[in-house]
């Protein structure tokens, strides 16, 4: 299993333009998760998604869309991109069991806006 | 005031010591609590759960205090392979979203 995969590594916007980071899970998780890391600030949660076909918002939403068309993606969109979004994004999955809490954690998306 | 809160440190320790971090919640409501280590520009991994009262795990051990409304992290016989960033991350009852912390840092010196 590769468990959550993100794509791309790393990416350098200019400002306005727009791009779509992808999560990917293969553990068949429910609930999906995108957070931002920036210094001092811990992981803030952007969006989340507790199945397919569902979006929520999370702390920090505006200027980021997602969808979740398939259970296995999660994806993040930037349609204006703003050097204020230069951050470090990490997506999260976890079962859909009351029981299981624990998130898993893909390996990250270094973006600079410029 | 921030929803759960840690002291940032650094924590710079000799190998061998014991260190402990604290971690406190201001809602009531959580009810499952998380450690996390994270490596410079790495992902978070999960190193503890703690949902009633504690966890042990080898050196490392989660205590929950809920009347005062914190958890605690000891590690034991600190390795410089423990050298991290630990995070910890509270989930309220009945919801999905996680709140996490900011972070300690933590520095084993050889």
């Amino acid at each position: 299993n590769a468990g959550v995969t993100q794509t791309p590594k790393f990416r350098v916007l200019k400002t306005g333009q727009s791009m779509t980071l992808l999560c990917a899970q293969d553990m068949n998780h429910e609930y999906m998760y995108w957070y931002r890391q920036d210094p001092g600030m811990g992981l803030r949660l952007i969006h989340y998604s507790v199945g397919e076909g569902t979006t929520a918002k999370g702390e920090v939403p505006d200027g980021y869309n997602v969808s979740r068309l398939k259970k296995q993606n999660f994806l993040l969109g930037l349609e204006s991109a703003a050097p204020s979004q230069t951050s470090v994004y990490f997506c999260a999955s976890r079962p859909g069991l009351a029981y299981i809490n624990e998130q898993f954690f893909g390996p990250g998306t270094r973006l600079t806006v410029l | 005031r921030k929803e759960v809160e840690q002291d940032p440190g650094p924590f710079n320790v000799p190998e061998g010591a014991t260190v402990a971090f604290n971690c406190t919640y201001s809602n009531s409501a959580s009810q499952s609590f998380f450690w996390y280590r994270q490596d410079c520009r790495k992902e978070p991994k999960l190193l503890m759960s703690v949902y009633s009262s504690g966890n042990e795990d080898g050196r490392f051990t989660a205590q929950l205090n809920r009347a005062s409304q914190y958890i605690s992290l000891l590690i034991r016989d600190s390795k410089l392979s423990d050298s991290a960033t630990y995070l910890c991350a509270a989930l309220a009852s009945g919801t999905y979203k996680y709140i996490f912390g900011t972070g300690t840092r933590l520095k084993v010196l050889a």
